[in-house]
Protein backbone atom coordinates (compact mmCIF):
# COMPACT_ATOMS: atom_id res chain seq x y z
CA UNK A 1 0.00 0.00 0.00
CA UNK A 2 1.43 3.43 -1.07
CA UNK A 3 -1.10 5.70 0.13
CA UNK A 4 -1.10 9.25 2.00
CA UNK A 5 -4.33 10.53 3.42
CA UNK A 6 -4.44 14.06 3.63
CA UNK A 7 -7.91 16.13 5.83
CA UNK A 8 -9.29 18.30 4.85
CA UNK A 9 -10.30 18.01 1.00
CA UNK A 10 -10.85 21.59 1.07
CA UNK A 11 -10.91 24.47 3.25
CA UNK A 12 -11.33 28.00 3.28
CA UNK A 13 -10.41 30.46 5.81
CA UNK A 14 -10.22 33.99 6.52
CA UNK A 15 -6.97 35.90 7.54
CA UNK A 16 -7.71 36.27 11.09
CA UNK A 17 -8.41 32.49 11.35
CA UNK A 18 -6.30 29.17 13.12
CA UNK A 19 -6.65 26.01 11.29
CA UNK A 20 -4.53 22.88 10.37
CA UNK A 21 -4.10 20.53 7.74
CA UNK A 22 -3.09 16.86 8.52
CA UNK A 23 -1.19 14.34 6.73
CA UNK A 24 -1.23 10.51 7.67
CA UNK A 25 0.74 7.59 6.21
CA UNK A 26 1.41 4.01 7.02
CA UNK A 27 4.04 3.03 5.08
CA UNK A 28 6.96 2.84 7.66
CA UNK A 29 8.57 5.79 5.96
CA UNK A 30 10.78 7.76 7.91
CA UNK A 31 10.51 10.87 5.86
CA UNK A 32 7.82 13.20 5.42
CA UNK A 33 7.30 16.39 3.03
CA UNK A 34 4.73 19.51 2.72
CA UNK A 35 4.59 21.40 -0.40
CA UNK A 36 2.69 24.31 -2.13
CA UNK A 37 1.71 23.89 -5.50
CA UNK A 38 0.04 26.62 -7.56
CA UNK A 39 -2.12 26.58 -10.38
CA UNK A 40 0.19 25.15 -13.28
CA UNK A 41 3.54 24.80 -11.44
CA UNK A 42 5.37 22.06 -10.02
CA UNK A 43 5.48 21.95 -6.13
CA UNK A 44 7.35 23.94 -4.10
CA UNK A 45 9.17 22.23 -0.87
CA UNK A 46 8.23 24.06 2.22
CA UNK A 47 9.18 21.27 5.15
CA UNK A 48 10.74 17.79 5.35
CA UNK A 49 10.97 15.53 8.61
CA UNK A 50 13.16 12.55 8.80
CA UNK A 51 12.66 10.38 11.90
CA UNK A 52 10.47 13.07 13.29
CA UNK A 53 12.91 15.41 13.36
CA UNK A 54 12.59 18.93 11.06
CA UNK A 55 15.23 18.67 9.24
CA UNK A 56 14.72 21.09 6.23
CA UNK A 57 12.68 24.56 6.52
CA UNK A 58 12.77 26.21 2.67
CA UNK A 59 12.35 30.07 4.58
CA UNK A 60 8.45 29.17 5.07
CA UNK A 61 7.11 32.48 6.66
CA UNK A 62 6.30 31.96 10.21
CA UNK A 63 2.16 31.98 9.67
CA UNK A 64 2.71 28.11 8.17
CA UNK A 65 4.02 25.61 11.50
CA UNK A 66 4.92 22.23 10.94
CA UNK A 67 4.57 19.72 13.87
CA UNK A 68 5.28 15.73 13.16
CA UNK A 69 3.58 13.96 16.54
CA UNK A 70 4.76 10.71 15.64
CA UNK A 71 6.08 8.66 12.59
CA UNK A 72 3.34 8.45 10.57
CA UNK A 73 1.65 11.66 11.29
CA UNK A 74 2.26 15.27 9.92
CA UNK A 75 0.32 18.10 10.47
CA UNK A 76 0.55 21.84 9.23
CA UNK A 77 -1.23 24.99 11.54
CA UNK A 78 -2.06 28.04 9.98
CA UNK A 79 -2.16 31.17 11.06
CA UNK A 80 -3.01 34.59 9.88
CA UNK A 81 -2.94 33.90 6.53
CA UNK A 82 -2.57 36.25 3.58
CA UNK A 83 -4.73 35.60 0.04
CA UNK A 84 -1.79 34.91 -1.64
CA UNK A 85 -1.26 31.50 0.64
CA UNK A 86 -4.22 29.91 -1.47
CA UNK A 87 -3.09 26.73 -2.86
CA UNK A 88 -2.81 23.13 -2.88
CA UNK A 89 -0.89 21.86 -0.12
CA UNK A 90 0.64 18.29 -0.51
CA UNK A 91 2.07 15.93 1.73
CA UNK A 92 4.07 13.05 0.96
CA UNK A 93 6.78 10.96 2.31
CA UNK A 94 9.55 8.76 1.52
CA UNK A 95 11.11 5.61 2.79
CA UNK A 96 14.69 7.68 3.38
CA UNK A 97 16.55 10.39 1.84
CA UNK A 98 17.13 9.61 -1.56
CA UNK A 99 14.42 7.60 -2.38
CA UNK A 100 11.02 8.27 -4.14
CA UNK A 101 8.08 10.37 -2.69
CA UNK A 102 4.73 9.72 -2.30
CA UNK A 103 2.20 12.45 -2.40
CA UNK A 104 -0.89 12.75 -1.04
CA UNK A 105 -4.35 14.00 -2.84
CA UNK A 106 -3.54 17.17 -1.44
CA UNK A 107 -5.75 20.06 0.63
CA UNK A 108 -6.90 23.14 -1.41
CA UNK A 109 -6.95 25.79 0.35
CA UNK A 110 -8.52 29.37 -0.16
CA UNK A 111 -7.98 32.22 1.97
CA UNK A 112 -10.40 35.21 1.99
CA UNK B 1 22.74 22.97 -8.17
CA UNK B 2 20.21 20.32 -9.69
CA UNK B 3 18.10 20.87 -12.53
CA UNK B 4 15.44 19.47 -14.68
CA UNK B 5 14.27 20.78 -18.40
CA UNK B 6 11.48 19.48 -19.67
CA UNK B 7 8.74 20.62 -22.59
CA UNK B 8 6.37 22.58 -20.95
CA UNK B 9 3.15 22.41 -24.19
CA UNK B 10 0.62 21.96 -24.24
CA UNK B 11 0.25 18.79 -26.03
CA UNK B 12 -2.72 18.30 -27.46
CA UNK B 13 -3.11 14.65 -29.43
CA UNK B 14 -5.28 12.29 -30.69
CA UNK B 15 -6.09 8.83 -29.34
CA UNK B 16 -4.11 6.37 -30.40
CA UNK B 17 -1.23 8.87 -30.83
CA UNK B 18 2.66 8.18 -29.74
CA UNK B 19 3.32 10.35 -27.02
CA UNK B 20 7.02 11.89 -26.14
CA UNK B 21 7.82 14.05 -23.62
CA UNK B 22 11.06 15.15 -23.53
CA UNK B 23 12.77 15.82 -20.56
CA UNK B 24 17.00 16.88 -19.90
CA UNK B 25 18.54 17.30 -16.00
CA UNK B 26 21.81 18.80 -14.38
CA UNK B 27 23.09 17.22 -11.78
CA UNK B 28 25.83 15.87 -9.74
CA UNK B 29 26.52 12.51 -9.42
CA UNK B 30 24.49 9.73 -10.17
CA UNK B 31 20.72 10.99 -9.46
CA UNK B 32 17.76 8.89 -9.29
CA UNK B 33 15.11 10.41 -12.22
CA UNK B 34 11.55 10.00 -11.53
CA UNK B 35 8.09 11.09 -14.51
CA UNK B 36 5.31 12.35 -11.63
CA UNK B 37 1.37 12.57 -13.49
CA UNK B 38 -1.41 14.74 -11.68
CA UNK B 39 -4.75 14.19 -13.05
CA UNK B 40 -7.24 17.21 -12.34
CA UNK B 41 -7.98 18.11 -8.79
CA UNK B 42 -5.38 15.24 -7.34
CA UNK B 43 -1.98 14.96 -6.23
CA UNK B 44 1.09 13.41 -7.96
CA UNK B 45 1.14 9.90 -8.66
CA UNK B 46 4.78 8.23 -9.13
CA UNK B 47 3.97 6.56 -12.46
CA UNK B 48 8.07 5.54 -12.98
CA UNK B 49 11.20 5.53 -11.92
CA UNK B 50 15.05 4.48 -12.79
CA UNK B 51 17.90 4.59 -10.28
CA UNK B 52 20.82 4.27 -12.18
CA UNK B 53 22.04 4.72 -15.64
CA UNK B 54 20.65 2.26 -18.55
CA UNK B 55 17.62 1.59 -16.07
CA UNK B 56 14.40 1.39 -17.63
CA UNK B 57 11.26 2.69 -15.81
CA UNK B 58 7.38 1.53 -17.39
CA UNK B 59 3.97 1.33 -15.89
CA UNK B 60 0.52 1.64 -17.50
CA UNK B 61 2.19 1.28 -20.72
CA UNK B 62 4.74 4.37 -20.24
CA UNK B 63 8.36 4.52 -20.75
CA UNK B 64 11.38 5.94 -20.04
CA UNK B 65 14.98 5.13 -19.90
CA UNK B 66 17.86 7.06 -17.88
CA UNK B 67 20.76 7.99 -20.93
CA UNK B 68 23.32 8.87 -18.61
CA UNK B 69 25.31 10.12 -21.72
CA UNK B 70 22.78 12.47 -23.00
CA UNK B 71 21.56 13.48 -19.31
CA UNK B 72 18.08 12.55 -20.46
CA UNK B 73 14.64 10.63 -19.48
CA UNK B 74 12.70 10.64 -21.79
CA UNK B 75 8.81 9.53 -21.16
CA UNK B 76 7.05 8.13 -24.09
CA UNK B 77 3.94 5.85 -24.49
CA UNK B 78 3.04 4.14 -27.92
CA UNK B 79 -1.06 4.43 -27.84
CA UNK B 80 -2.61 7.05 -25.49
CA UNK B 81 -6.24 7.25 -24.68
CA UNK B 82 -8.33 10.04 -23.48
CA UNK B 83 -7.86 9.22 -19.50
CA UNK B 84 -4.14 9.73 -19.73
CA UNK B 85 -4.77 13.71 -20.18
CA UNK B 86 -2.74 14.81 -17.43
CA UNK B 87 0.09 16.78 -16.58
CA UNK B 88 3.36 15.28 -16.33
CA UNK B 89 6.43 16.37 -14.36
CA UNK B 90 10.09 15.43 -14.43
CA UNK B 91 11.82 15.15 -11.35
CA UNK B 92 15.22 13.89 -10.13
CA UNK B 93 16.42 13.68 -6.77
CA UNK B 94 20.17 13.96 -5.72
CA UNK B 95 20.59 11.23 -2.77
CA UNK B 96 19.09 14.02 -0.79
CA UNK B 97 15.27 14.58 0.82
CA UNK B 98 14.50 17.24 -2.10
CA UNK B 99 13.14 16.56 -4.98
CA UNK B 100 13.79 18.99 -8.44
CA UNK B 101 11.09 19.23 -11.10
CA UNK B 102 10.61 20.05 -14.40
CA UNK B 103 7.75 23.08 -15.24
CA UNK B 104 5.22 20.22 -15.73
CA UNK B 105 3.86 19.20 -19.40
CA UNK B 106 0.18 19.85 -19.91
CA UNK B 107 -1.26 16.90 -22.34
CA UNK B 108 -4.85 16.72 -23.50
CA UNK B 109 -5.70 13.40 -25.28
CA UNK B 110 -8.95 14.37 -27.95
CA UNK B 111 -11.35 11.36 -28.55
Amino acid sequence: DTEVTQTPKHLVMGMTNKKSLKCEQHMGHRAMYWYKQKAKKPPELMFVYSYEKLSINESVPSRFSPECPNSSLLNLHLHALQPEDSALYLCASSQDNGYEQYFGPGTRLTVT
Amino acid sequence: GDSVTQMEGPVTLSEEAFLTINCTYTATGYPSLFWYVQYPGEGLQLLLKATKADDKGSNKGFEATYRKETTSFHLEKGSVQVSDSAVYFCALNSNDYKLSFGAGTTVTVRA
